[in-house]
């Protein structure tokens, strides 16, 4: 069973502040990694995706991965209240996609 | 507009009673998928398609039936449902299955079995 394992919160932060999320994953062979927003009762949207060992930024967020740790993350710089959400770690590992149970994150004003 | 669309969003239904839930995307995606989110556990794939006649089982397929006729459809088909089939479903699709293929998710479908 391939698994991908996110600490499911509530993470609180204040406006302003670098919220870090996590993630770790168990299969080796897995290509590529996502992050993905959702908000209460609605679907999933991209933040970014990586795939190369290292940092990707995007903005306000900076996805990170280590393929030897079998870990990656995000930061949310200078986080704002609508950033309040679940945030959802994805895996790709051959043609399928394998989702993290999400990390809630609530951003104080 | 480039989405992808199911119908419907919401349904209430009786144990036993076949259902379908429509998924159609309009960005000529190879790549489409089912997927139910429960509570604690996540989103989970139920079926996906790499094209048209072409289907393969996810980690929960027990219970479903899809079909891939057409490119741009993707119909989840529930012949007996039963009360553990209770759950919010999404669609998804991309244009492959590959190293930086994003998928864009339908707006959710919520059924009850009662």
């Amino acid at each position: 069973q391939k698994e991908v394992e996110q600490n499911s919160g509530p993470l609180s932060v204040p406006e302003g502040a670098i919220a870090s999320l996590n993630c770790t994953y168990s299969d080796r062979g897995s290509q590529s990694f996502f992050w993905y927003r959702q908000y209460s009762g609605k679907s999933p949207e991209l933040i970014m995706f990586i795939y190369s060992n290292g940092d990707k930024e995007d903005g306000r967020f900076t996805a990170q991965l280590n393929k030897a740790s079998q870990y990656v993350s995000l930061l949310i710089r200078d986080s704002q209240p609508s950033d309040s959400a679940t945030y959802l770690c994805a895996v790709n590992s051959g043609n399928q996609f394998y989702f993290g149970t999400g990390t809630s994150l609530t951003v104080i004003p | 507009e480039a989405q992808v669309t199911q119908n419907p969003r919401y349904l209430i239904t009786v144990t036993g009673k076949k259902l379908t839930v429509t998924c159609s995307q309009n960005m000529n995606h190879e790549y489409m998928s089912w997927y139910r989110q429960d509570p604690g556990l996540g989103l989970r794939q139920i079926y996906y398609s790499m094209n048209v006649e072409v289907t393969d089982k996810g980690d929960v397929p027990e219970g479903y039936k899809v079909s891939r006729k057409e490119k741009r459809n993707f119909p989840l088909i529930l012949e007996s449902p039963s009360p553990n089939q209770t759950s919010l479903y999404f669609c998804a699709s991309s244009f492959l299955s590959g190293i930086a293929d994003t998928q864009y998710f339908g707006p959710g479908t919520r059924l009850t079995v009662l």
